[in-house]
């Protein structure tokens, strides 16, 4: 089955400094990863995706994340954090059939940023 | 342009009751899914479908039944509600294979 693991449940990070939220994965043939926010009482919104091509992907808000095939691993990252990024993010991997498209989330991790 | 729609957005039901949790898109998409979130638990996936009449089941179908007949609606039954049941509901849609899905708002279900 294809799944992702995120080993953190929050991340804490000053406003300013870089912030890294890890995701590893575990899937049978190429790895199609995605990168997910929620905002409080709101949907999830994309910010960016990994299928094929560069390890590294940008995204959205400043966001990229690194993909690994050695490690397993697709962590998103940021150079510099804001206090408006603080929110729940989410890895997630996709799930394909000829029955359609979906994802298999992580059970997200929590970044808070400070002042 | 309305995206994603779902209703209602609060249900309170009680154990053994049934009801239908609606989803819409006006964006012409094949692929649409169901997902429930839990505490600690991530996103969860119910079912997904590709078009009219071609569903099928994902991490945890039980207790809900979907289907297809439209492009557009894609509603979720759960014809005896649980206690266990109760969590937020998202439904999402995407127009194209790995193209990023787009999520409605959720419905928030509690049963009693």
């Amino acid at each position: 089955a294809q799944s992702v693991a995120q080993p953190e449940d929050q991340v804490n990070v000053a406003e300013g400094n870089p912030l890294t939220v890890k995701c590893t994965y575990s899937v049978s043939g190429n790895p199609y990863l995605f990168w997910y926010v929620q905002y409080p009482n709101r949907g999830l919104q994309f910010l960016l995706k990994y299928i094929t091509g560069d390890n590294l992907v940008k995204g959205s808000y400043g966001f990229e994340a690194e993909f690994n095939k050695s490690q397993t691993s697709f962590h998103l990252k940021k150079p510099s954090a804001l206090v408006s990024d603080s929110a729940l993010y989410f890895c997630a991997v996709r799930v394909y059939s000829n029955s359609g498209y979906a994802l298999n989330f992580g059970k997200g991790t929590s970044l808070l940023v400070t002042p | 342009n309305a995206g994603v729609t779902q209703t209602p957005k609060f249900q309170v039901l009680k154990t053994g009751q049934s009801m239908t949790l609606q989803c819409a898109q006006d964006m012409n998409h094949e692929y649409m899914s169901w997902y429930r979130q839990d505490p600690g638990m991530g996103l969860r996936l119910i079912h997904y479908s590709v078009g009219a009449g071609i569903t099928d089941q994902g991490e945890v179908p039980n207790g809900y039944n979907v289907s297809r007949s439209t492009t557009e609606d894609f509603p979720l039954r759960l014809l005896s509600a649980a206690p266990s049941q109760t969590s937020v509901y998202f439904c999402a849609s995407s127009g194209r294979l790995n193209q990023p899905q787009h999520f409605g708002d959720g419905t928030r279900l509690s049963i009693l």
